[in-house]
């Protein structure tokens, strides 16, 4: 069976500094990523989608980015970060077409102070 | 191009009682249609997802929804309410016309049980 795993759970970094966030999917191949943003008390933001490998497409402009180093692991960053970028973080993943359902990650709550 | 709306932001029922989430949707193309819950700092789960087959789709934990073309909705249900409900519901659509990023989330419905 499929399942995706994001870690950390948890992170709390100062203004500034960087991010990494990951993301993997084990039992599916060539699967399309997704990373979403959930600030408090707002809907989901689609921020990147990616649809293969080093294929990054990017949703709004802002000053994270994303990349996809291997088929099944797909990771957020930001060289800098800003207050606003405080949320909880989402990866999905989904197989075939576009309008098939997407399967989520449990998540990663980040607090930038 | 595709939208979504639920009707609710919050919603609160007695537990034991029927649940209702509203939800409206545009499609320009034969839409899909899920619905996800999310409990507190966890991910989402799929409940149930409408792909032109039967009209009334049965989910997990005793959900249903039924979509209804003429009306442009598809209501989520479930007959008797329980605590382990409580949570944040989305509608979700999705059209052949989308890309890659076909999905398109409605802002979410608190659900309450009060006991």
């Amino acid at each position: 069976s499929q399942t995706i795993h994001q870690w950390p759970a948890t992170l709390v970094q100062p203004v500034g500094s960087p991010l990494s966030l990951e993301c993997t999917v084990e039992g599916t191949s060539n699967p399309n990523l997704y990373w979403y943003r959930q600030a408090a008390g707002r809907g989901l933001q689609l921020l990147f989608y990616s649809v293969g490998i080093g294929q990054i497409s990017s949703e709004v402009p802002q000053n994270l980015s994303a990349s996809r180093p291997q088929d099944r692991q797909f990771i957020l960053s930001s060289k800098k970060l800003l207050l606003s970028d405080s949320g909880f973080y989402l990866c999905a993943w989904s197989v075939g077409l576009s309008y098939n359902e997407q399967f989520f990650g449990p998540g990663t709550r980040l607090t930038v102070l | 191009a595709q939208s979504v709306t639920q009707l609710d932001s919050h919603v609160s029922v007695s537990e034991g009682t029927p649940v209702l989430l509203r939800c409206n949707y545009s499609s320009s193309y034969s839409p899909s249609l899920f619905w996800y819950v999310q409990h507190p700092n966890k991910g989402l789960q799929l409940l149930l997802k409408y792909t032109s087959a039967a009209t009334l789709v049965k989910g997990i934990n005793g959900f249903e929804a039924e979509f209804k073309k003429s009306e442009t909705s598809f209501h989520l249900t479930k007959p008797s309410a329980h605590m382990s409900d409580a949570a944040e519901y989305f509608c979700v659509v999705s059209d052949q016309g989308g890309g890659a990023d076909g999905l398109t989330f409605g802002k979410g419905t608190h659900l309450i049980i009060q006991p």
